[in-house]
């Protein structure tokens, strides 16, 4: 069965700070990967995804995952962040025939200002 | 912009209740999920559907929840009997994804929050 393991539970940064947030899954097969990001009342939206090509691909609002799939590993980047990246984020894995969408168990990201 | 429509926002129910959840995926969209949100975790899938199939439900307690999606548009989610556990954030989904390997991204309702007292 699929997994996805999201190692840090909450992350507390200052502004301008580098981030990045481990996401590793169990899967043999091909994967297609996600980052999604909720903010604070609002609803999940797609930050990323990962399908083919590239393994470095960058999302919106600056972020950037690279898949390392040797180490089943799709970690998530942002060189300086900013106080409105608080937010949870979750990495999502689809895989298997039925393409199963299955997410981590969030990493929560405070930042201070 | 299209969005996948949830009603309603909130529900607040007694235990061994009837409880039901609607969903209205993105136009065109076959794939359609359900999924739990318990406070603090990442969603958990309850159960998958493709059109009006189900594809998936190996993690929907079948004993009190139903799922349906007659027409292959539309979903609703029922609890019966609603129990204090069941409380948690209830997501529904849309993708234009017809199986692994779709290129397709779902798509998040803003959910149901479900109180069971």
């Amino acid at each position: 069965a699929q997994s996805v393991s999201q190692h840090n539970h909450h992350v507390i940064l200052s502004e301008a700070a580098s981030l990045e947030l481990g996401c590793n899954y169990s899967y043999g097969g091909t994967v297609n990967l996600f980052w999604y990001v909720q903010y604070p009342g609002q609803h999940l939206q797609l930050l990323l995804k990962y399908f083919s090509g590239d393994p470095l691909v960058k999302g919106i609002k600056g972020f950037e995952a690279e898949f390392i799939k040797s180490k089943f590993s799709f970690n998530l980047r942002k060189p300086s962040v900013q106080w409105s990246d608080t937010a949870e984020y979750f990495c999502a894995v689809e895989g298997g025939s039925q393409g199963n969408l299955i997410f981590g168990k969030g990493t929560k990201l405070s930042v201070k200002p | 912009e299209a969005e996948v429509a949830q009603s309603p926002r909130y529900k607040i129910t007694e235990k061994s209740q009837a409880v039901a959840f609607w969903c209205d995926p993105i136009s065109g969209h076959a794939t359609l999920y359900w999924y739990r949100q318990i406070l603090g975790q990442g969603p958990e899938l309850l159960v998958q559907f493709q059109d009006e199939s189900v594809v998936d439900d190996s993690q929907l307690p079948k004993d009190r929840f139903s799922a349906e999606r007659l027409k292959g548009v539309d979903s609703t989610l029922k609890i019966q009997p609603a129990e204090l556990g069941d409380s948690a954030m209830y997501l529904c989904a849309s993708s234009f994804a017809q199986g692994q390997g779709a290129l397709a991204e779902a798509f998040f309702g803003q959910g149901t929050r479900l109180t069971v007292v």
